[in-house]
């Protein structure tokens, strides 16, 4: 039973427009959301995070959402530049920071120049 | 400073044989964990040590999978016998106990790619 979906595979973006990359999770007690991006051949990295206390959360380019009610987060990456190309976790936790991560499936990015 | 690290890259077992992976976390950090992901599938959790203690250890398939991490430094998993379902990629993860200032970030390693034929 996955607790948390990442429901498309994949997305593909013009560079320089808007992505939005969605998460969806089901268990009402994860707390605390992140977003990793992995390229072949190397280990996820670490992109941003949301406690669920917040709503949003920005850095640089890349903004997380988080909708509680809805059990929803999206990542947007704006603008979409080519080597933003990865595959995109959306991760969740509980009891906050150094708990294990429930990952999704992953988003495959593609951005085209 | 030195990332993750962990060895070896990839390895090819029969069914039956014994692997074990080696993980080097980031010099002064106490968490360290063991991740999986099995053929393009989620990365699913298989345990963590908080020093040279297993602080959790519920995603552990089955007890043909050893943890260790003596002395609280690097960490060895080992596979035996290893299975065909045992394929897939390996992530050793480490990260600072620092409340006020961890932002939850785990670090990871490139990966172990085990691959059972």
């Amino acid at each position: 039973d996955q607790q948390v979906k990442q429901n498309s595979p994949s997305l593909s973006v013009q560079e320089g427009r808007i992505s939005i990359l969605n998460c969806d999770y089901t268990n009402s007690m994860f707390d605390y959301f992140l977003w990793y991006k992995k390229y072949p051949a190397e280990g996820p990295t670490f992109l941003i995070s949301i406690s669920s206390i917040k709503d949003k959360n920005e850095d640089g380019r890349f903004t997380v959402f988080l909708n509680k009610s809805a059990k929803h987060l999206s990542l947007h990456i704006v603008p979409s530049q080519p080597g933003d190309s990865a595959v995109y976790f959306c991760a969740a936790s509980v009891y906050g920071a150094n708990s294990k991560l429930t990952f999704g499936k992953g988003i495959t990015l593609s951005v085209r120049p | 400073e030195a990332g993750v690290t962990q060895f070896p890259s990839h390895s090819v077992i029969e069914k039956g044989q014994t692997v074990t992976l080696r993980c080097d976390p980031i010099s002064g950090h106490d968490n360290l964990y063991w991740y999986r992901r099995v053929m393009g599938k989620e990365i699913k959790f298989l345990l963590h040590f908080v020093k040279e203690s297993k602080q959790d250890e519920s995603g552990m398939p089955n007890n043909r999978f050893l943890a260790e991490r003596t002395g609280g430094t690097y960490s060895t998993l080992k596979v035996q016998p290893a299975e065909l379902e045992d394929s897939g990629v390996y992530f050793c993860a480490s990260s600072q106990v620092s409340h006020r200032t961890n932002t939850g970030e785990l670090f990871f390693g490139e990966g172990s790619r085990l691959t059972v034929l």
